[in-house]
């Protein structure tokens, strides 16, 4: 699976929109881009993941460059329940989940009041 | 989305005895579980995948023996720490392999004493 590049921290104000860059230009052309997020002594949450369109469900849009190299996940709306460690995770579908995770270091992501 | 839960939550042991973390997927058919363990201020690392009905599969410097996999229905895995000493106090994690991606447990916290 590919390498990815994350800010290790980032603030963001409540109610404004986080915007959670992630670097990937290894990336292959059948690699999905997956983002989880990780509250404090949680089991990690599946957020978004998507190929080369962008994509919006009801937790976040993630924005994919054309070329692929990198990717934004949107919190529009951020709330101080967002603050988690973010992880932007590029892999090979084979069927779904059949393959284990590799987890980077992720962006921590802080709400501030 | 789909639930997956751990057993138990949180437990003290003490050093030399052994302890059995229980994962289940509530709500869907998991062929194939993962085993993370996580170590204060760092990320998830994979530790084995637990396929149904055959032995599991163990990243490298990951002690088969010690972390026992069992894997015998297509709901539940079990992780056994045999053995157990301080060093493997940690965070433990599971995780279900669904179509597009894994479900985690909400994890399980691990103190040898």
């Amino acid at each position: 699976d590919a390498k990815t590049t994350q800010p290790p921290s980032m603030d963001c104000a409540e109610g404004r929109a986080a915007n959670l860059p992630c670097n990937h230009s290894t990336i292959s052309g059948n690699e999905y881009v997956y983002w989880y997020r990780q509250i404090h002594s949680q089991g990690p949450q599946y957020i978004i993941h998507g190929l080369k369109n962008n994509e919006t469900n009801e937790m976040a849009s993630l924005i994919i460059t054309e070329d692929r190299k990198s990717s934004t996940l949107i919190l529009p709306h951020a709330t101080l329940r967002d603050t988690a460690v973010y992880y932007c995770i590029v892999r090979s579908p084979s069927g779904g989940g059949a393959d284990g995770l590799t987890f980077g270091k992720g962006t921590h992501l802080i709400i501030q009041p | 989305g789909a639930v997956v839960s751990q057993h138990p939550s949180r437990v003290i042991c003490k050093s030399g005895t052994s302890v059995k973390i229980e994962c289940r997927s509530l709500d869907f058919q998991a062929t194939t579980m993962f085993w993370y363990r996580q170590f204060p201020k760092q990320s998830l690392m994979l530790m084995a995948t637990s396929n149904e009905g055959s032995k599991a599969t163990y990243e490298q410097g990951v002690e088969k023996d010690k972390f026992l996999i069992n894997h015998a229905s297509l709901t539940l895995s079990t992780l056994t720490v045999t053995s157990a000493h301080p060093e493997d106090s940690s965070f433990y994690i599971c995780s279900a392999s669904g179509p597009y991606e894994q479900y985690f447990g909400p994890g399980t916290r691990l103190t040898v004493t």
